[in-house]
């Protein structure tokens, strides 16, 4: 499997459901960043959390990470239909010289009105 | 504040053809990124500028690709010649001088198609 795999690979809930998106990765990182791109746009930052940080807070936004399992998890509450994008967790993993990204293929998430 | 920008936003081009991408980074931003994303694959990772120095260029495919950032401004990023998996989406973003390894501000992409 790829550094920073998301699953599931699709998801479809109501408005006003919670939805969650997990990723999982291969190596030591130093922090991992979750990214939401809307059809035919660029990458939006959301949240970043370091390597030594549990779990991230923003808006409707909650962030977990796992190194003992390699694992992320990004939870949206209370969905609303302009959250349908496509969601992608990245990971740090580079040394000290160079800041490269490694994306996973990213979650499809549709949220029905 | 501007953001990223790239252009064009979309180029088609025939097989052996050239094409010369473009991104414009935000103000004051050093690094400059080049990412990919071909059809139904994840984004990976091409080259990392710090100003107009090759920080890490560990993602280039091959020798078709050559990007510069003279001035260490905008960035172009040319393939010479195209072939048909050259296809897909081209991100650029950039990033403060140490920016505490952290947000990337990712352009809108150029989505590149070769026939």
């Amino acid at each position: 499997s790829q550094q920073g795999e998301e699953d599931p690979q699709a998801l479809s809930i109501q408005e006003g459901e919670n939805a969650t998106m997990n990723c999982s990765y291969k190596t030591s990182i130093n922090n991992l960043q979750w990214y939401r791109q809307n059809s035919g746009r660029g990458l939006v930052h959301l949240i970043l959390i370091r390597s030594n940080e549990r779990e991230k807070h923003s808006g409707r936004l909650r962030v977990t990470l796992d190194t003992s399992k390699k694992s992320s998890s990004l939870l949206i509450t209370a969905s609303r239909a302009a959250d349908t994008a496509s969601y992608f967790c990245a990971t740090d993993a580079s040394g000290a010289g160079s800041y490269q990204l490694t994306f996973g293929k990213g979650t499809k998430l549709s949220v029905i009105p | 504040e501007a953001g990223v920008t790239q252009f064009p936003s979309h180029s088609v081009i025939e097989k052996g053809q050239t094409v010369t991408l473009r991104c414009d980074p935000i103000s004051g931003h050093d690094n400059l990124y080049w990412y990919r994303r071909v059809m139904g694959k994840e984004i990976k990772f091409l080259l990392h500028f710090v100003k107009e120095s090759k920080q890490d260029e560990s993602g280039m495919p091959n020798n078709r690709f050559l990007a510069e950032r003279t001035g260490g401004t905008y960035s172009t990023l040319k393939v010479q010649p195209a072939e048909l998996e050259d296809s897909g989406v081209y991100f650029c973003a950039s990033s403060p001088h140490r920016p505490t390894r952290g947000e990337q501000y990712f352009g809108p992409g150029t989505r590149l198609t070769v026939t």
